[in-house]
């Protein structure tokens, strides 16, 4: 069970381009999603919490034009990243809660390159 | 805010073994600790969880240990196996709603 499916898992395109990442909970309904970045051998960084049928909360240092999150549905959130340059290169993973007072569970992540 | 340290950034174990991996955290208010498995290229795997109500949990070969009044947590895994081999990560929260601040990272090398 708690089953997080993430979708591309590599996304290689030019810059200028804007991306769209899928974050799918398979077998329960997730009111509540997390979109995460992370750099190469470093820890996981926060950019928002994605709540069914509200706006997104980012986190500071977030432009939210730039990582625009729609969650629309209990089993799907996305995650667009508009006019990609080199520097939104990065890996990209999301996580749902199960419930309330449940732990998270994680995507297997979409690594993005722009070259 | 809240801040967890964790250590060490690397430990490598020969296989049978046990490693043990320490996370502080600052804030008092802080209930909820997850331990994560994260293989290269691959999303965190969600390992063993404790709350602050409990002192040990254990899973098999895997255990954590909570201490409220230092607030430190640590993971303790035996007869280590070459497929223990990843990166794990500590984190806290103030409840699994929650945000989860996390640690650095260790990574676990396994020598056969």
């Amino acid at each position: 069970g708690a089953v997080v499916s993430q979708h591309p898992s590599r996304v290689i395109c030019k810059s200028g381009t804007s991306v769209k990442i899928e974050c799918r909970s398979l077998d329960f309904q997730a009111t509540t999603m997390f979109w995460y970045r992370q750099f190469p051998k470093q820890s996981l960084m926060l950019m928002a919490t994605s709540n069914e049928g509200s706006k997104a909360t980012y986190e500071q240092g977030v432009e939210k034009d730039k990582f625009l999150i729609n969650h629309a549905s209990l089993t799907l959130s996305t995650l667009t990243v508009t006019s990609a340059h080199p520097e939104d290169s990065s890996f990209y993973i999301c996580s749902a809660l199960t419930g309330d007072n449940q732990p998270q569970h994680f995507g297997d992540g979409t690594r993005l390159s722009i070259l | 805010g809240e801040n967890v340290e964790q250590h060490p950034s690397t430990l490598s174990v020969q296989e049978g073994d046990s490693a043990v991996i320490k996370c502080t955290y600052s804030d008092s208010a802080s209930n909820y600790f997850p331990w994560y498995k994260q293989e290269l290229g691959k999303g965190p795997q969600l390992i063993i969880d404790i709350r602050s109500n409990v002192g040990e949990k254990k899973d098999q070969r895997i255990a954590v240990t909570l201490n409220k009044t230092a607030k430190h947590f640590s993971l303790h895994i035996t007869e280590t196996q070459p497929e223990d081999s990843a990166v794990y990560f500590c984190a806290a929260s103030k409840g699994s709603n929650y945000q989860l601040i996390w640690g650095a990272g260790t990574k676990l090398i396994i020598k056969p």
